[in-house]
């Protein structure tokens, strides 16, 4: 079946400009991560759902940042007045359940690049 | 605070040798403890996990058992091939429902022929 995917791939943006970026989880898994991968500070965890809700936003880094999940599907992370140090790969996780017993699946990333 | 301390590579190797990837971890509780694999342009995969000190986890030649008496999870394989090539991750759960993944740095593993 279809795994984690992740729009788009790449992404250019320049300074102080807004970016969306997209995760489709695999279908039936109610349980949604955010990931921020980067050179110094490796993987960092951003944001997690569960269903629609969001019960731990403790990883976004700024108010600059937010994320929605809609019909307990697809999810949106946003960036406004993207600064250079945004720059990773933002990766998306599904898992059936918040249990630590059901296994994240990642997304391939999504890759921004903040001129 | 909750962490994970990978021993930072890159780690060349010849085919056929001996692997070990160091890992220990700071945790409140008892974690559940993973490795992650990132093969080159692929996503991260789940590669071994284990729930509970003494466990041992196990897939694709690679072993790791978690200790708690020295809070490590050290990755092991007996014996490497040129396709383990990747960077590999250890991370840490806490044992609550929804917690994310905390994890190392990433090491990086290169095998030539």
């Amino acid at each position: 079946g279809a795994g984690v995917s992740q729009s788009p791939s790449n992404k250019v943006t320049e300074k102080g400009k807004d970016v969306e970026l997209r995760c489709d989880p695999i279908s039936g898994h109610t349980a949604l991560y955010w990931y921020r991968q980067s050179l110094g500070q490796g993987l960092e965890f951003l944001i997690y759902f569960q269903g629609n809700s969001a019960p731990d936003k403790s990883g976004l880094p700024s108010d600059r940042f937010s994320a929605e999940r809609t019909g307990g599907s697809v999810s949106t992370l946003t960036i406004q007045r993207t600064q250079q140090e945004d720059s990773a790969v933002y990766l998306c996780a599904s898992s059936l359940g918040p249990s630590i017993y059901n296994e994240q699946f990642f997304g391939p990333g999504t890759r921004l690049t903040v001129l | 605070g909750d962490s994970v301390t990978q021993m930072e590579g890159p780690v060349t190797l010849s085919e056929e040798a001996f692997l070990t990837i160091n890992c220990t971890y700071t945790a409140t509780g008892y974690p559940s403890l993973f490795w992650y694999v990132q093969y080159p342009g692929e996503g991260l995969q789940l590669l071994l996990k284990a729930t509970k000190a003494d466990d041992k986890g196990s897939n694709k030649g690679f072993e790791a058992t978690y200790r708690k008496e020295t809070t490590s999870f050290h990755l092991e394989k007996g014996s490497v091939q040129v396709s383990d090539s990747a960077v590999y991750f250890c991370a840490l759960s806490l044992n609550q429902a929804g917690t994310a993944l905390i994890f190392g740095k990433g090491t990086t593993l290169s095998v030539s022929s």
